[in-house]
Parts: C-alpha cells; sequence; structure tokens
C-alpha cells in the first residue's frame, strides 16, 4: 500500500520566494495533519484537517502560512513570503479514524530559506 | 510544565545492553500514549501504543503510570539498529491531537 506522499523531497530557495509544499494521505485516512520539525522546537503540530474541513490551525506560526485541502486526496501548505526562519523539515501524516489515532508520516519536505 | 517531557539524552550504550527512556506528561485527562522512533532525516514511525496495563511487543515493553504521569520506554538486549530518536506521543489537553516530545537520542555500539 501506498504511504504518505510528500513533494518536493527539498527545496532551496531565496527568502521572499512563495513555497508550495503537497501531501497526498493514505487512501481513506479521515484526518491529516502538517507538522513543522527544527531542532530547537522539536515537531509542532501547524494544523490538521478531518474530511477535507481545517479543525486547529491554532499552531501556524503567522499569516504568511495557509494551508487547503480540496479534496481527499491532496493537501498543500504554503508560505508566502518565505524567510530564513522557516527552514525546517516539514512532514506531512494521515490517520484513519481519529486525530488520537497512530498517524502515519511522509517521507518530509526539508525546506531551506536562504 | 511542559505537555510532554523527554530527557534529550544522548543514551549510549553497548549492544545487550538493557536501556529505559522515561516521559512526563502534563494533562492528567490525556488517553492515548504512543512511542514512536526516528531515524536520521528521516520521518517519525509508530513504534508501539502504550496501554493502561502496559504491554511488551519483543524486546520492547511499554509502561504507563497515570498517578504520575509518565509512560517508559524499556529496550532489552539493544541492537545496533535500535540506534535512533525515541519520541513519546500523547494526546492534547482537548483531546483532539497529539502532542510530541522532543525525543531521546539512543546510540547503540559495538
Amino acid at each position: 500500500d501506498a504511504g504518505v506522499i510528500q513533494s518536493p523531497r527539498h527545496e532551496v530557495t531565496e527568502m521572499g520566494q512563495e513555497v508550495t509544499l503537497r501531501c497526498k494521505p493514505i487512501s481513506g485516512h479521515d484526518y491529516l495533519f502538517w507538522y513543522r520539525q527544527t531542532m530547537m522546537r522539536g515537531l509542532e503540530l501547524l494544523i490538521y484537517f478531518n474530511n477535507n474541513v481545517p479543525i486547529d490551525d491554532s499552531g501556524m506560526p503567522e499569516d504568511r502560512f495557509s494551508a487547503k485541502m480540496p479534496n481527499a486526496s491532496f493537501s498543500t501548505l504554503k508560505i508566502q513570503p518565505s524567510e530564513p526562519r522557516d527552514s525546517a523539515v516539514y512532514f506531512c501524516a494521515s490517520s484513519l479514524t481519529h486525530s488520537n489515532q497512530p498517524q502515519h508520516f511522509g517521507d518530509g519536505t526539508r525546506l531551506s530559506i536562504l | 510544565r511542559k505537555e510532554v517531557e523527554q530527557d534529550p539524552g544522548p543514551f549510549n550504550v553497548p549492544e545487550g545492553a538493557t536501556v529505559a527512556f522515561n516521559c512526563t506528561y502534563s494533562n492528567s485527562a490525556s488517553q492515548s500514549f504512543f512511542w514512536y522512533r526516528q531515524d536520521c532525516r528521516k520521518e517519525p514511525k509508530l513504534l508501539m501504543s502504550v496501554y493502561s496495563s502496559g504491554n511488551e511487543d519483543g524486546r520492547f515493553t511499554a509502561q504507563l503510570n497515570r498517578a504520575s504521569q509518565y509512560i517508559s520506554l524499556l529496550i532489552r538486549d539493544s541492537k545496533l539498529s535500535d540506534s535512533a530518536t525515541y519520541l513519546c506521543v500523547v494526546n492534547n489537553q482537548a483531546g483532539t491531537a497529539l502532542i510530541f516530545g522532543k525525543g531521546t537520542t539512543l546510540s547503540v555500539s559495538s
């Protein structure tokens, strides 16, 4: 079975540019999560969706970040404009039926903002 | 108190050793507990769920102490392949999402 698929795997861009990260959850999973991981702060939940609807975006750092889930098989996380402090690994995860169930993670996108 | 707190380590142990990690959590109403494993530059992967009565999976044993609000992970007969970061995971105060600890790093050497 295909796991959570994220793209791109790596992204290097200059500050001020728009960055779009993509995620395809496991088929049939109702919940989708976006996380950011840094050495200093560990793994932080940014936002999660249930049946394509955003439920909690309190972890989104600021208005430069936005996330959408237009259908059950696709989600995007956008940063516009990007800043060097946004450099991190961004993970997408999905879970089957409840937000408290084990989550399956994608390989992550390693983002570097110069 | 942080929601989920772990000793970052690193724990450096020889092959065959037994090693234990503890994790404390702040929400007394938490109901879901997990240990995840994360290899260097990889994604976190579920290692095991933690049940109230404690549970075992091969060389790995997880325990939950609700009164003291901590969970533990015991690894027996450590292998080189156990070298990784182990993340303690607990559901949040609202019961709507999972909170990940920063992880404990284990290094097993020959």
